[in-house]
């Protein structure tokens, strides 16, 4: 069946970079998209950045100087890449396919 | 960017009520194929969101008939007919016609 698990490190220290995998399982990354979007405690969610099916990448306007998106199809897994982490950067992160969504993880980032 | 606003922010409903969640796009979500990348989600407290409704109106894999979507343009409804104690959470609607944005959600709780 349809799988998404984002993993990744719970603290960071403020200024440090991010780096999220999302790994996937019951599909192929060259037929569906994966989507990134986080969460912070209490408040809504805000989209980041998505790989297409076919490597290309968009991403959202308000971050995209700071995030990068790959993919390795072979191992099934996206990466997500945030630099110059600050505190507001705490939140739960997400990766999805529209339809279905991973289990989410953690990260606090720490001044 | 595309604003999505959900209202109301709060919903108190009974066991057995039928509630209708709003959610209205500062533009038009009908893009140039006349699709419609209007979803709606269910988030239970610890979980991460769950697909409902997708492309205005049709029920997710496995969701109760009694969630249906409707609208058009810029104008769109999730309606519950009968809820049910599971059905408690934030609902958030999300468009993805124009990159992706979401609503700021709707807390359905027990009154």
């Amino acid at each position: 069946q349809v799988q998404l698990k984002e993993s990744g490190p719970v603290l960071v220290q403020a200024s440090e970079t991010l780096s999220l995998t999302c790994t996937v399982s019951g599909f192929s990354l060259t037929t569906f998209g994966v989507i990134w979007v986080r969460q912070p405690p209490g408040k809504g969610l805000e989209w980041m950045a998505i790989i297409w099916n076919n490597g290309n990448t968009d991403y959202n306007s308000t971050l995209k100087s700071r995030l990068s998106i790959d993919r390795d199809t072979s191992k099934s897994q996206v990466f997500l890449k945030m630099n110059s982490l600050q505190t507001d950067d705490t939140a739960i992160y997400y990766c999805t396919r529209e339809d279905y969504w991973g289990q989410g993880v953690m990260v606090t980032v720490s001044s | 960017d595309v604003v999505l606003t959900q209202t109301p922010s709060t919903l108190s409903a009974t066991i057995g009520q039928s509630v209708s969640i709003s959610c209205r796009s500062s533009q038009s979500l009908l893009d140039s194929a006349r699709n419609t990348y209007l979803y709606w989600y269910l988030q239970r407290p610890g979980q991460s969101p769950q697909l409902l409704i997708y492309l205005v109106s049709n029920l997710g894999s496995g969701v109760p008939n009694r969630f249906s979507g409707s609208g058009s343009g810029t104008d769109f409804t999730l309606k519950i007919s009968g809820v049910e104690a599971e059905d408690l959470g934030v609902y958030h609607c999300m468009q993805a016609t124009h990159a992706w944005t979401f609503g700021g959600g709707t807390k359905l709780e027990l009154k």
